[in-house]
Order: structure tokens, then C-alpha cells, then sequence
């Protein structure tokens, strides 16, 4: 089992550029969540897909969007970059199927470095 | 919401020694509760985990943390300090949410282990 999985390692973009980071989740997950981990400070949730759909967002514009295809593998993709937007993009994948609790745990890539100059 | 709070954020300890990392967090209802490291340049590993077991929760690498619901703390400790314990440790709290749940990221302690 290869885990999870993320590409690139490493990107630079210049500012107002757009940028796609692809996933590939552990074997027999279903969901896939993204977050965001800035220079010195942890990860924060960015969104969810399950089923194809985001299900649950956190605090961050619309200029992110994301995909789920059918094979459980996603996209993060970043519109109209800023320097903040600068940060370690962590992509975790978990299963769904765990009725009525509260923890489903979930399993982190090693992350896209994305560098906005 | 649910959170935590990692009161430390830079701990040095010499090799050999005991390492205590604290956490305090805060939760409307019985919360499930992990610590994360993240060695330099590489992902997150999960060490341990609480999910309303035994408040006594034995990890990878001779980690544990205990769970205290009256101090509301989930402090990661490790008997002896190796070299190799070197890294960046996240306390996280998973939050539910309408449909599933995320997880919730205290900022982080930088452990340093002196020779």
C-alpha cells in the first residue's frame, strides 16, 4: 500500500498565477481533506470532498476549489495566487464508512510546498 | 467549535531525559483527541490517538499521553529523549461536523533533544 500520496513535491507560481495539486488517497478510502500549513503554524482545514461533492469547508475563499473523481483522487486548485498563499498543502484521506462516530481516522501525504513570489 | 491549546512551543531536553509536551483542550462533548509529529521536510505521523477508551494511550516510539477530563489536558510524554525524537509535535482535536469530521490543529512544539 503506497498511502497517500500528493504532486508535485514542489512549486513556485508568481502572483495572480493559478495552481492545481493532485492526490491520491490510501487504499479504500473514500474521503479526501485538504489543509493549509503556513511557516510555523499548523495545518488548518480547508475543505472536504466525499462522493464527488465538498461536504464541509473551513475559512478560506472561494479562489480555492477542488475536485473528487470517481476514483477517490482530488485536486486542490488555487485561483489568483498571493504571496499568503504561500504554505505546505497537506492532502489527508480517510474512510467514511464508520457509522455514528466521531473519529474516522485520517491519513496525511507528505504535502506540496507551494512558493508564491 | 472544538480546539486545543499547546502551551510550549519550543521544548529542549537533553538525550535521556524525560520529555512532557502540554496540551489543554477545549470541547463541548467527549472529545477524540491525537498527537502528530512532523519530522523536517516530511508529512505528518500519527503517534497516538483517544477515542474514549482507556485514558491511558500508548503510541508509537514509547510515546503516551493520558487523558484528564477534570484538567482537560492531553499531555504527550516519552520516558527517555532520543536523538531521533527531534521534531515538530501537533495536539489535535477532531471536530464534527455536519457531515464528518476535521481535524482541529493546536500550533505546534518544536522538541529539541541536546547530546
Amino acid at each position: 500500500d503506497a498511502g497517500v500520496t500528493q504532486s508535485p513535491t514542489h512549486l513556485i507560481k508568481t502572483r495572480g498565477q493559478q495552481v492545481t495539486l493532485r492526490c491520491s488517497p490510501k487504499s479504500g478510502h473514500d474521503t479526501v481533506s485538504w489543509y493549509q500549513q503556513a511557516l510555523g503554524q499548523g495545518p488548518q482545514f480547508i475543505f472536504q470532498y466525499y462522493e464527488e461533492e465538498e461536504r464541509q469547508r473551513g475559512n478560506f475563499p472561494d479562489r480555492f476549489s477542488g475536485h473528487q473523481f470517481p476514483n477517490y483522487s482530488s485536486e486542490l486548485n488555487v485561483n489568483a495566487l498571493l504571496l499568503g498563499d504561500s504554505a505546505l498543502y497537506l492532502c489527508a484521506s480517510s474512510y467514511s464508512g464508520l457509522a455514528g462516530g466521531s473519529y474516522n481516522e485520517q491519513f496525511f501525504g507528505p504535502g506540496t510546498r507551494l512558493t508564491v513570489l | 467549535a472544538q480546539s486545543v491549546t499547546q502551551l510550549d512551543s519550543h521544548v529542549s531536553v537533553s538525550e535521556g531525559t524525560p520529555v512532557l509536551l502540554r496540551c489543554n483542550y477545549s470541547s463541548s462533548y467527549s472529545p477524540s483527541l491525537f498527537w502528530y509529529v512532523q519530522h523536517p521536510n516530511k508529512g505528518l505521523q500519527l503517534l497516538l490517538k483517544y477515542t474514549s477508551a482507556a485514558t491511558l494511550v500508548k503510541g508509537i516510539n514509547g510515546f503516551e499521553a493520558e487523558f484528564k477530563k477534570s484538567e482537560t489536558s492531553f499531555h504527550l510524554t516519552k520516558p527517555s529523549a532520543h536523538m531521533s525524537d527531534a521534531a515538530e509535535y501537533f495536539c489535535v482535536v477532531s471536530d464534527l461536523m455536519e457531515y464528518g469530521n476535521k481535524l482541529v490543529f493546536g500550533a505546534g512544539t518544536i522538541l529539541r533533544v541536546k547530546s
